[in-house]
């Protein structure tokens, strides 16, 4: 079963430090999505991107937050300059919108300290 | 605005025993709903989806979930658990327009614990 698949898995970073976390959507999917989850707390929306845009972003997705498809299989997300409240587990997913309807899979996520 | 509310933080069933998971979920149309579940240390699974149709839904690993809109409510069920039914469950909330639809809205997530 095609999935999405994220690197790393887990990542320690400095307080101030860039990171960019990868991802692989599934292949046939035009629509990709980061979430995160801060340990303890619920899953929360970042951004999504269609048509190589943002198409929808939260309030957390700040100018710190960038989103880029580098080329046809990999989507990223950079944090410029991390902080300690940064850390969380980061859910990359993809979905394709059939009639309509809207199924979202979810990488198996990467885990970010920042220190 | 849009929310989910999962009742129960942390539950605990036998193995062999009935299980349902409570999800209300507060939107102003006809919403798109999941479940999905995380086993520690891993990713989110679908486990099913309502989009419109049979107010029953049939998913994955035995479960089902029934869309029940007088009660706001989507609840997920098992017959019989499992001890590796064991995990995190989390009720989302898509919204029904058009575009990416992929500002999903997640509850807190109800642990379950399955005793031998």
């Amino acid at each position: 079963e095609p999935e999405v698949t994220q690197t790393p898995s887990h990542q320690v970073t400095q307080m101030g430090q860039e990171v960019i976390l990868r991802c692989v959507p599934i292949s046939n999917h035009l629509y990709f999505y980061w979430y995160r989850q801060i340990l303890g707390q619920k899953v929360e929306f970042l951004v999504s991107f269609y048509n190589n845009e943002i198409s929808e972003k939260s309030e957390i997705f700040d100018d710190q937050f960038s989103v880029e498809r580098p080329d046809g299989s990999n989507f990223t997300l950079k944090i410029r300059s991390t902080k300690l409240e940064d850390s969380a587990m980061y859910f990359c997913a993809s979905s394709v919108l059939l009639a309509g309807r809207n199924t979202i899979y979810f990488g198996e996520g990467s885990w970010l300290t920042v220190v | 605005a849009q929310s989910v509310t999962q009742p129960d933080i942390h539950i605990t069933v036998s193995e062999g025993a009935s299980l349902e998971l409570r999800c209300n979920y507060s939107y102003g149309a006809t919403p798109y709903l999941f479940w999905y579940v995380q086993s520690p240390g891993q990713g989110l699974q679908l486990l099913l989806k309502y989009f419109s149709g049979d107010t029953l839904v049939q998913g994955i690993k035995g479960f089902e979930a029934e869309f029940k809109r007088s009660q706001s409510s989507f609840n997920l069920r098992k017959p019989s658990v499992h001890w590796s039914d064991a995990a995190e469950y989390f009720c989302a909330v898509g919204m029904n327009y058009g575009g990416s639809q992929g500002n999903l809205i997640f509850g807190k997530g109800t642990k379950l614990s399955v005793k031998p």
